[in-house]
């Protein structure tokens, strides 16, 4: 069986300083892993996305992860907050079967001037 | 355009009645799925089809039930059963095996009445 657990159901930052978003998985064959964020009234957007290749991952606005088999963690990061980071994330895993996409509980990310 | 429409967006529902969601794709992805979203619990998996006249349970899928009839659409009917059915949901495709991100429509709130 799959599962995802976000460790952190509330981050808050100061803009300009870093963001770690936690992520562990659980699975019985090899995960696909993804980030998605959703902001205010607007839809899911894919950050970036693990399928076995290179560990560290890059997504788009300056986000990154870091696939851990040993550690079974999938954590996100961005070195530099920005006000627009200001959203919910979503940790994903797919690996029992194929189609079968499970979310995260989220993590809100706030954003402090 | 190629897309996900999702219809009502606004849905409501009185006692003991049973109401479907509509989700139809013109994306011709094999994969699709209806999630339930509530504040604080992230997004979860109700049922998915990963090609016609087949599908499986998700995590949530007690209360619900679905149909794959067409590549095109795969509407979500809430029964009666469901005793609490007020929430955000959200149908999604994906046609790729390797790639897996989703795709999603923009979302239909049932409530209550």
């Amino acid at each position: 069986a799959q599962s995802v657990t976000q460790l952190d159901s509330h981050v808050s930052v100061s803009e300009g300083t870093p963001v770690l978003l936690r992520c562990n998985y659980s699975s019985s064959y090899s995960p696909s892993l993804f980030w998605y964020v959703q902001h205010p009234n607007k839809g899911l957007q894919l950050l970036l996305k693990y399928t076995s290749a290179a560990t560290l991952v890059k997504g788009i606005n300056g986000f990154e992860a870091e696939f851990k088999k040993s550690e079974t963690s999938f954590h996100l990061t961005k070195p530099s907050a920005h006000m627009s980071d200001a959203a919910e994330y979503f940790c994903v895993v797919s690996s029992d079967s194929w189609g079968k996409l499970q979310f995260g509980a989220g993590t809100q990310v706030v954003v402090t001037p | 355009d190629g897309g996900i429409t999702q219809s009502p967006k606004y849905l409501f529902r009185k006692e003991g009645q049973n109401v479907t969601l509509s989700c139809e794709q013109n994306l011709n992805h094999d994969a699709m799925y209806w999630y339930r979203q509530d504040p604080g619990q992230g997004l979860r998996l109700i049922y998915y089809s990963q090609i016609v006249n087949d599908f499986q349970k998700g995590d949530i899928a007690e209360g619900y039930s679905v149909s794959r009839e067409k590549k095109e659409s795969f509407p979500l009917t809430v029964t009666s059963a469901q005793k609490n059915p007020t929430a955000f949901y959200l149908c999604a495709t994906t046609g790729d095996r390797d790639n897996e991100k989703l795709f999603f429509g923009s979302g239909t709130q049932l409530s209550v009445l």
